[in-house]
């Protein structure tokens, strides 16, 4: 079973900034929170990951509060690119780093 | 450079029937990852290999479920006696190592079990 639960779906206006929240309140302190994305049609995308502190990249930010219960991805910009399903997972680094999927947040981006 | 291949593409087969879906991952990656999405749903684990071993066939539904690796590259997942549950897309990812953190998908094999 997935380690993470997510809203099912959300809308953001095209420009503004998406917020996409994860909680894993069950996550161990070897686990990765990690996110990756869908379009429709296409493979998983990786965007970001991170274990304890704040990370940013050229996607995206990720938040993740300090007692490691829940986390935001953060999408500073959104275009209507940016429409796809978004996945959160926790990842045991000491296993086999396969991935458990729930069944993510259906981002939809307005124009 | 080149991204994980997945063919064909799409399948079609007959209810009984065997498939068989290749994956070529990215040159060089030495863990692979199979995957299954059947329509509006998540992402299902099936097998991962390291190297030509595979030492995680937790995610194999039945034992119509095969898969194979050979030469560290190419993966092979056979399906036997295909039913129409087992309709769906089909995704291989493959990472630089066991332990990288990024896996990369292919576009996936949509299989079609009439």
């Amino acid at each position: 079973d997935a380690k993470t639960t997510q809203p099912t779906s959300m809308d953001c206006a095209e420009g503004r900034a998406a917020n996409l929240p994860c909680n894993h309140s069950t996550i161990s302190g070897n686990e990765y929170v990690y996110w990756y994305r869908q379009i429709h049609s296409q493979g998983p995308q990786y965007i970001i990951h991170g274990l304890k502190n704040n990370e940013t990249n050229e996607m995206a930010s990720l938040i993740i509060t300090e007692d490691r219960k829940s986390s935001t991805l953060i999408l500073p910009h959104a275009t209507l690119r940016d429409t796809a399903v978004y996945y959160c997972i926790v990842i045991d680094t000491s296993g086999t780093y396969k991935y458990i999927f729930g069944t993510g947040t259906r981002l939809k981006v307005l124009a | 450079g080149a991204g994980v291949s997945q063919s064909p593409s799409n399948k079609v087969t007959e209810k009984g029937k065997d498939v068989e879906l290749r994956c070529d991952p990215i040159s060089g990656h030495t863990a692979l990852y199979w995957y299954r999405q059947s329509l509006g749903q998540g992402l299902e684990f099936l097998i991962y290999f390291q190297g030509n071993s595979a030492p995680d066939k937790s995610g194999l539904p039945s034992d119509r479920f095969s898969a194979e690796r050979t030469g560290g590259s190419v993966s092979t997942l056979t399906i036997q006696r295909t039913q129409q549950e087992d309709s769906a897309v089909y995704l291989c990812a493959s990472s630089f190592t066991f332990s990288s953190y990024e896996q990369y998908f292919g576009p996936g094999t949509r299989l079609t079990v009439t």
